[in-house]
């Protein structure tokens, strides 16, 4: 079964702080895709960032960076130089490989409210 | 550029009432899902739908729950006899192939969903 740990309830930051929002997963296939997803005050569901267990590189998109860590079923996202824009509540997802007919689910995190105080 | 629609933005309903749930997927996608999100929690998977027939549902998606795609554009889920804890925001998301690889489900903005 899949499962995902996302254990900062709410991140409270001075604008222009970097910050880092964790998220530890468990799965027993070795084929899976992480993602990570922003919903702003608003409510809607904004993709961010797909990965798949095969690659660990890290990816870097603008102010955004993510740390994928197999040896530690971990999937970091910081922000660097965090702006009031970005206060949301951030969600990672995991998607084990589907079974036969199936599609990939994903299973989300309980989510990591971020405040930026201007 | 293309994007999930879903109404109403807000329903508020009676307790044991019928509710429908509207979603337009992008054009050209196949596999439509919907998932849900009591306020303040996780967002959940109930179902995923797939060349008019469900593919996967969850433990949430009972027999209150039922889906459809009465044409060639629309997405519905209905809700049969409401109780309150089915007050959440209901996402409905949609993804462009079937799934060796899972591309991003592009999700829809969302109903917030009152049941009194």
């Amino acid at each position: 079964a899949q499962k995902v740990t996302q254990a900062q309830t709410e991140i409270s930051v001075v604008e222009k702080e970097d910050v880092t929002l964790d998220c530890v997963y468990e799965t027993r296939d070795t084929t899976y895709y992480l993602f990570w997803y922003k919903q702003p005050p608003s409510g809607e569901l904004v993709f961010l960032i797909r990965r798949n267990s095969f690659d660990e590189q890290n990816e870097i998109s603008g102010r955004y960076s993510w740390n994928f860590q197999k040896s530690t079923s971990s999937f970091n996202f910081t922000i660097t130089a965090s702006q009031v824009v970005d206060s949301a509540v951030y969600f990672c997802a995991l998607s084990e490989a589907p079974r036969s007919g199936g599609s990939y689910i994903p299973t989300f995190g309980r989510g990591t409210s971020l405040i930026v105080h201007p | 550029e293309p994007e999930v629609t879903q109404t109403p933005s807000h329903q508020v309903t009676q307790m044991g009432q019928e509710v429908i749930l509207r979603c337009v997927p992008i054009s050209n996608h196949l596999y439509f899902y919907w998932y849900r999100q009591i306020l303040g929690q996780k967002v959940e998977f109930l179902v995923s739908f797939y060349n008019n027939e469900i593919s996967e549902k969850s433990e949430i998606f009972d027999d209150q729950f039922s889906v459809e795609r009465p044409d060639g554009s629309n997405f519905t889920l209905k809700i049969r006899s409401t109780k309150l804890e089915d007050s959440a925001m209901y996402f409905c998301a949609s993804s462009p192939i079937r799934g060796l690889v899972p591309n991003e489900q592009f999700f829809g903005p969302g109903t917030r969903l009152t049941v009194l």
